[in-house]
C-alpha cells in the first residue's frame, strides 16, 4: 500500500493553522498514524487508528479521515511544532510510512 | 515507563552481516510487538519486520530472504540480523515498540508509540 503526503514541506508561522493530508493507494480503513520528527531524534507519535490523540500530545493536534484519505491538523502552529510529519498505514503487512512534509518557519 | 536502548556495529563491510539489539527496559514486554524500522534519505522510513511475545514475525517482503527478528524474553532483548549487505542498507536504524488495538476478536498494531534513539549504520568497503 503507497501512500503519498502534501504538501511535501510548508512554511508558516506560529499561531497559524496547518494542515497535512494524506492519501493512500486503497481502503485501509481507520489502520493510519501520524508521527512527528525533529531532527537527530526518533518519531514521535501523535496520532493513531486515524483519530485517537496518543497519551501526552498536545490538544491542538488532531487527525480525522478513514479508508484512503486522512487529514493531520496542528490548531495554532507553537515553535516546538516545526518539524517533519509522516503518516503510516498498518493495515496490511508490510506497514508503510509516507514520504514526509516538512513545516517550516515563514 | 519502558524505554529502549539500542547497540550494535555500525561500520560494516559489503556483504557482512548487520546485528543490533534493543534492549526493553521497564515494564513488562509481553503482549507487544516489537519492530525494526530504518531511515534513509533515499527510501524515507521503511518497515523492516517485528517481532511478538510468542515469536511470531512478519517482515517486509523486500527484505525477508535477509532478515531475522528475533525477541529474547530472558534478557528482554529484541534483535536485528541483517545478512550480506550493501551500501543499500545504509541507514539509521530504530527500534519501537507497537501499541496494541483490537482488530476483530484479536489484537494488532496501531501505531509505534515507544522508539530507541536510533543506531547509525554505514556499509562502505
Amino acid at each position: 500500500i503507497q501512500l503519498t503526503q502534501s504538501p511535501s514541506s510548508l512554511s508558516a508561522s506560529v499561531g497559524d493553522r496547518v494542515t497535512i493530508t494524506c492519501r493512500a493507494s486503497q481502503d485501509i480503513a481507520s489502520s493510519f498514524a501520524w508521527y512527528q520528527q525533529k531532527p537527530g531524534q526518533a518519531p514521535k507519535l501523535l496520532i493513531y487508528e486515524a483519530s485517537t490523540l496518543q497519551s501526552g500530545v498536545p490538544s491542538r493536534f488532531s487527525g480525522s479521515g478513514s479508508g484512503t484519505d486522512f487529514t493531520l491538523t496542528i490548531s495554532g502552529l507553537q515553535p516546538e511544532d516545526f518539524a517533519t510529519y509522516y503518516c503510516q498505514q498498518l493495515y496490511n503487512y508490510f506497514f508503510t510510512f509516507g514520504p514526509g512534509t516538512k513545516v517550516d518557519i515563514k | 515507563q519502558v524505554q529502549l536502548q539500542q547497540w550494535g556495529a555500525g561500520l560494516l563491510k559489503p556483504s557482512e552481516t548487520l546485528s543490533l539489539t534493543c534492549g526493553i527496559f521497564g515494564r513488562s514486554f509481553s503482549h507487544y510487538y516489537w519492530t525494526w524500522i530504518r531511515q534513509s534519505p533515499e527510501k524515507g522510513l521503511e518497515w523492516i519486520g517485528e517481532v511478538n511475545h510468542l515469536g511470531d514475525t512478519n517482515y517486509n517482503p523486500s527484505l525477508k530472504s535477509r532478515v531475522t527478528v528475533s525477541l529474547d524474553t530472558s534478557k528482554t532483548q529484541c534483535s536485528l540480523k541483517l545478512s550480506s549487505v550493501t551500501a543499500a542498507d545504509t541507514a539509521v536504524y530504530y527500534c519501537a515498540r507497537a501499541l496494541l488495538g483490537y482488530c476483530g476478536s484479536s489484537t494488532c498494531p496501531v501505531g509505534l508509540d515507544v522508539w530507541g534513539k536510533g543506531t547509525t549504520v554505514t556499509v562502505s568497503s
